[in-house]
């Protein structure tokens, strides 16, 4: 069945950049009904989501985080990435990655197991 | 501050029933669009447990359900188990054109 596995550094140093892959096992990325995601949970609180990208690169951000963030998609290795600039400790967090469906089918029907990022000197 | 709002905290004995309630607005469950909610076990990734207000994927309990009237959305547990023990969240879409989250809801059985 469909699997999702996050991998990057468990480490980043403040006002550096975080990257997180994602690889996409037991189905295509390049689905017509789906997107891609990451969302994250920083320690002891709740999810947040960050953003969602369609197998032709369409993506869409948290307005909040959409100055800091890019979301890329290579559909030759069944990966997307997340790119998280200038981060502050504030950006330690859980991060999935997830899938969706497209409008209105909203929701995160499959899950990674999640990766743990410190950010920290 | 979470832009769907749920209560921080519910409890119940064993075979009780629960329920959780997610607080949205105009720019989102207002709008209409569809409420979903995912359960958490402690250490784990979430796992979704009602889609589109009121659908459980395969395996889930029909003990689990969920409803919608205009800018809220309840989820109910019926039958307590301890296995319940969890947090909840609720999630929707926002004229952002992103998706929100509840900031959760844990579920203590006494």
């Amino acid at each position: 069945q469909l699997q999702l596995q996050e991998s990057g550094p468990g480490l980043v140093k403040p006002s550096e950049t975080l990257s997180l892959t994602c690889t996409v096992s037991g189905g295509s990325i390049s689905s017509s009904t789906h997107y891609w995601g990451w969302i994250r949970q920083p320690p002891g609180k709740g999810l947040e989501w960050i953003g969602s990208i369609y197998y032709t690169g369409l993506s869409y951000y948290k307005p909040s985080l959409k100055s800091r963030v890019t979301i890329s998609v290579d559909t030759s290795k069944n990966q997307f990435s997340l790119d998280l600039s200038s981060v502050t400790a504030a950006d330690t967090a859980v991060y999935y990655c997830a899938r969706r469906g497209t409008m209105p089918y909203y929701y995160m029907d499959v899950w990674g197991k999640g990766t743990t990022v410190t950010v920290s000197s | 501050q979470s832009v769907l709002t749920q209560p921080p905290s519910v409890s119940g004995a064993p075979g009780q029933r629960v329920t959780i309630s997610c607080t949205g607005s105009s720019s989102n469950i207002g709008a209409g669009y569809d409420v979903h909610w995912y359960q958490q076990l402690p250490g784990t990734a979430p796992k979704l447990l009602i889609y589109s207000n009121n659908n459980r994927p395969s395996g889930v309990p029909d003990r689990f359900s969920g409803s919608k009237s205009g800018p809220s959305a309840s989820l109910a547990i019926t039958g307590l188990q301890p296995e319940d023990e969890a947090d909840y969240y609720c999630q929707s879409y926002d004229s952002s054109l992103s998706g929100v989250f509840g900031g959760g809801t844990k579920l203590t059985v006494l």
